[in-house]
């Protein structure tokens, strides 16, 4: 069983439409953190929220932490080509302990 | 933030072969984590090889299968031992950092090593 669910697992969608990825859990965070990878590279870090209800925004990109720290959600606005790739939720429950939800694998049509 | 090379970047394997997989860190760190990615699937943590002592393990992974060795405080090796195509997978170091910003610990990767089993 995976302690992070992340939905949609797949999603391919047009150039400039939006969408939402979410990531859940029933257990309780200290910080939750979103990667992005692509073929050939490791993840890489895009964003870390750390305080219940708190948003995030990066240029296209909002993330949002639930208030009870159990989840999360990715939103792309006018999404594009680039933005293609693995996205990851990851989440910190002890020092040194990052569990990885079970990726969304994101598909922009030019 | 710290710069991760690992090699092999890919290999093709017989079974019941071993690879050793390298992991170099441009600064001393004192935890790497190895991840397995298998195909088109998350990532899942393998062990942290801490320096000076004996790697743990996550449930699921032993370490005569994936013996770990950590000679210092910038590299780490994992080796797949008696490989099987259930083996084939991408294999991920990577270290914790600690975010300023947020004041939580994230993680900076390498590009991974994909092994393919025969």
């Amino acid at each position: 069983t995976q302690l992070l669910e992340q939905s949609p697992q797949f999603l391919s969608i047009q150039e400039g439409e939006n969408l939402t990825v979410y990531c859940n859990s029933s257990s309780v965070f200290s910080s939750l953190q979103w990667y992005r990878q692509e073929p050939g590279e490791g993840p890489v870090l895009l964003v870390t929220v750390v305080t219940g209800g708190e948003v995030k925004k990066l240029k296209r990109l909002t993330f949002q932490f639930g208030d009870a720290r159990k989840d999360s959600s990715l939103h792309i606005t006018a999404a594009q080509p680039g933005d293609t790739g693995l996205y990851l939720c990851a989440g910190a429950r002890s020092a040194s302990k990052i569990i990885f939800g079970s990726g969304t694998r994101l598909s922009i049509r030019p | 933030s710290a710069v991760i090379s690992q090699k092999p970047s890919r290999d093709i394997c017989q079974r019941g072969t071993s690879l050793t997989i390298q992991c170099q860190v441009d600064s001393q760190v004192t935890m790497m984590f190895w991840y397995r990615q298998q195909p088109g699937q998350s990532l899942t943590l393998i062990a942290t090889a801490n320096q000076g002592s004996e790697a743990t393990y996550e449930s699921g992974f032993v370490i005569d299968k994936f013996p770990i060795s950590r000679p210092n405080l910038t590299f780490s090796t994992l080796t797949v031992s008696n490989m099987s195509p259930e083996d084939s997978s991408i294999y991920l170091c990577s270290v914790e950092i600690g975010q300023l910003s947020s004041g939580a610990n994230v993680l900076t990767f390498g590009a991974g090593s994909r092994l393919t089993v025969l």
